[in-house]
């Protein structure tokens, strides 16, 4: 069964500060990786679509990196504020499924 | 332009009984997908279209079927309903589907959900 994870499941973040958390998954076999933010009470926002190892996106304040021979993601908030608080999702994309982690929710603080 | 659209909101249902839920793509998208999410997991992945074919399929039961219509739109069926499927089902549409050789390069755009309950 394919697996992917997302560390932490929760995080609490002061404003202003930075951080970042992990998104995990088998590396063989690797397609594509997408980043999903989503903010309650709305629908899932695509942040950044990763194909090549070595990728690094960014929009804004938030950036990415991707390891596929590791397998895998880092997702980085630069200065956090209270419009980051949502849940973000990482989704693996391999043959012919995607396979989403359980999120990583993250509130700020104010 | 509008975004992906999904209808009923909500819907509540009995044991037993049969459900449509439908989605319609952003104009110019060929492609839908369908999610179920349970409260505290990730999206699961259900069915994926591309030009009016099933193109993937997630580890569901043959209760649940779809289909994509000419005008790209698309429903989802589930039969004989079960107290487990109470669901948040979400729709994704993007411009091309993902197949093993063009690699998902696509974003997909949710819609906002319909909220299934099912007594």
């Amino acid at each position: 069964i394919l697996n992917v994870e997302q560390s932490p499941q929760s995080l609490h973040v002061q404003e202003g500060d930075s951080t970042n958390f992990t998104c995990s998954f088998p590396s063989s076999n690797f397609y594509a990786l997408h980043w999903y933010r989503w903010e309650t009470a709305k629908s899932p926002e695509a942040l950044f679509v990763m194909t090549l190892n070595g990728d690094e996106k960014k929009k804004g304040r938030i950036s990415a990196t991707l390891n596929t021979k590791e397998g895998y993601s880092y997702l980085y908030i630069k200065g956090s504020q209270p419009e980051d608080s949502a849940t973000y999702l990482c989704a693996l994309f391999r043959d012919d499924k995607i396979i989403f982690g359980k999120g990583t929710r993250l509130h700020i603080l104010p | 332009d509008a975004g992906v659209t999904q209808s009923p909101t909500h819907l509540i249902k009995t044991r037993g009984q049969h459900v449509t839920l439908r989605c319609s793509p952003i104009s110019g998208h060929k492609s839908v997908s369908w999610y179920q999410q349970v409260l505290g997991q990730g999206p699961q992945f259900i069915f994926q279209y591309y030009e009016k074919e099933e193109r993937g399929r997630g580890n569901f039961p043959d209760r649940f079927s779809a289909r994509q219509f000419p005008n790209y739109s698309s429903e989802l069926n589930v039969n004989a309903l079960l107290l487990g499927d109470s669901a948040l089902y979400l729709c994704a549409s993007s411009f091309r589907g993902w197949a093993p050789v063009e690699r998902s390069l696509y974003e997909q755009y949710f819609g906002p959900g319909t909220r299934l309950t099912v007594t």
